[in-house]
């Protein structure tokens, strides 16, 4: 079953404490990305990646760090948290924007981080 | 820069009553349009697309027509359900701006009772 998926779904944590939250897709797509969906504020996307070893900031990077070592991971790291990233956050992934008619995006479950 | 506005919710309906959700959009190049659905506890789910002027996206009742001169692609349908109760998106990718790839509206929550 072609998905995206992300773990952990549920995070509660403190200020300044590293944690990672990771995302993995089965569809060999080259583009992916990380979005944060906070109230009346619709989806943002933090940072992207067109392909291994390529990732560029999306409109809200500050705070957030990301990798893509691998075609099908694309972890999304917190070095030290702050309150103000509380948020529900999704990891998409799709064939290279722009350049196919098929190139819809595919989103994961998402994952709800709480940062006390 | 590219942008996306849709009707503020919430959107409250009865069973079989008509939806319109509005979107209307600013772009520079020539966008293809979306419309994703979040039901509860869920991620987005892509509900319908169209990728020209004059295009209609369809799917499971739900219908939206790319509208250029009126840069609009209002969510349409004609009777709804319970089940339907979600937050709706409509987006825009713009493949001038490849590396953002999804522009959203901020959603409109959409609540309907039986």
């Amino acid at each position: 079953e072609a998905q995206v998926t992300q773990n952990p779904r549920y995070l509660i944590t403190v200020t300044g404490k590293k944690l990672t939250v990771t995302c993995s897709q089965n569809m060999n797509h080259e583009y992916m990305s990380w979005y944060r969906q906070d109230p009346g504020l619709g989806l943002r996307q933090i940072y992207y990646s067109m392909n291994v070893e390529v990732t560029d900031k999306g409109d809200v990077p500050e705070g957030y760090k990301v990798s893509r070592k691998e075609k099908r991971n694309f972890p999304l790291i917190l070095e030290s948290p702050s309150p103000n990233q509380t948020s529900l956050y999704f990891c998409a992934s799709s064939s290279i924007p722009g350049q196919s008619t098929t190139d819809t995006q595919y989103f994961g479950p998402g994952t709800r981080l709480t940062v006390l | 820069g590219d942008s996306v506005t849709q009707m503020e919710g919430p959107v409250t309906l009865s069973e079989e009553a008509f939806l319109t959700i509005n979107c209307t959009y600013t772009a520079t190049g020539y966008p293809s349009l979306f419309w994703y659905v979040q039901y509860p506890g869920e991620g987005l789910q892509l509900l319908l697309k169209a990728t020209k002027a004059d295009d209609k996206g369809s799917n499971k009742g739900f219908e939206a027509t790319y509208r250029k001169e009126t840069t609009s692609f209002h969510l349409e349908k004609g009777s709804v359900q319970v089940s339907d109760s979600a937050v709706y998106f409509c987006a825009l990718s713009d493949p001038n701006q490849a590396g953002t790839a999804l522009i959203f509206g901020k959603g409109t929550t959409l609540s309907v009772s039986s």
